[in-house]
């Protein structure tokens, strides 16, 4: 069975920083893209960036270009999302989702974790 | 950017009645690159039709894709209590994904 289990969330103040990991399991981890996606409180979903499964492949939205860093550890079937400089609208509970082939695009997501929450609030 | 506008954004429906929304692009989705996920509160999205019209494993035949180019429709055939719930379009034709902002099949 597929898991996603996303962790790292919390209340940040403006401007600070903040990692977020996800933990894959029931799947060969680096067979796969894999992505996040966030949803503002009572909004819909939102593509943030995601990584092929070599890494050799990375994507984000404009939203947060320069700011995000995505990365994974095939080693230890783990995704990463590194968050500098957050403002307030990074505020979103925000998935792990697997991609359903190796490269970056085109891809939809075949699997979803249950999220890990992020407030950035002074 | 491909924007899509998802119709209607609340659809007001009885246990047993067919349920049909609309997904709608800014322009042309390429390949057919048109997917449908169902998020229940609380939930992640679970993908139900990538490719426009194939569904995704374990999910009823009750729920079916069509369309091409800039329409889309998701169907559901006779709505299970299960079933309410909102409904994302997202298209991947391009390299930036986009979604749609959601439509709510809610019990009528």
């Amino acid at each position: 069975e597929v898991q996603l289990v996303e962790s790292g969330g919390g209340l940040v103040q403006p401007g600070r920083s903040l990692r977020l990991s996800c933990a894959a399991s029931g799947f060969t981890f680096d067979d796969y893209a894999m992505h996040w996606v966030r949803q503002a409180p009572g909004k819909g979903l939102e593509w943030v960036s995601g990584i092929s499964w070599n890494s050799g492949s990375i994507g984000y939205a404009d939203s947060v270009k320069g700011r995000f860093t995505i990365s994974r550890d095939n080693a230890k079937n783990s995704l990463y999302l590194q968050m500098n400089s957050l403002r307030a609208e990074d505020t979103a509970l925000y998935y792990c989702a697997k991609a359903p082939g190796q490269w970056l695009v085109p891809t939809y997501f075949d699997y979803w974790g249950q999220g890990t929450l992020v407030t950035v609030s002074s | 950017e491909i924007v899509l506008t998802q119709s209607p954004g609340t659809l007001s429906l009885s246990p047993g009645e067919r349920a049909t929304l609309s997904c709608r692009a800014s322009q042309s989705v390429s390949s057919s690159y048109l997917a449908w996920y169902q998020q229940k509160p609380g939930q992640a999205p679970r993908l139900l039709i990538y490719g426009a019209s194939s569904r995704a494993t374990g999910i009823p035949d009750r729920f079916s894709g069509s369309g091409s180019g800039t329409d889309f429709t998701l169907t559901i055939s006779r709505l299970e209590p299960e079933d309410f719930a909102v409904y994302y379009c997202q298209q991947y034709g391009s390299s930036l994904n986009t979604f749609g902002q959601g439509t709510k099949v809610e019990i009528k």
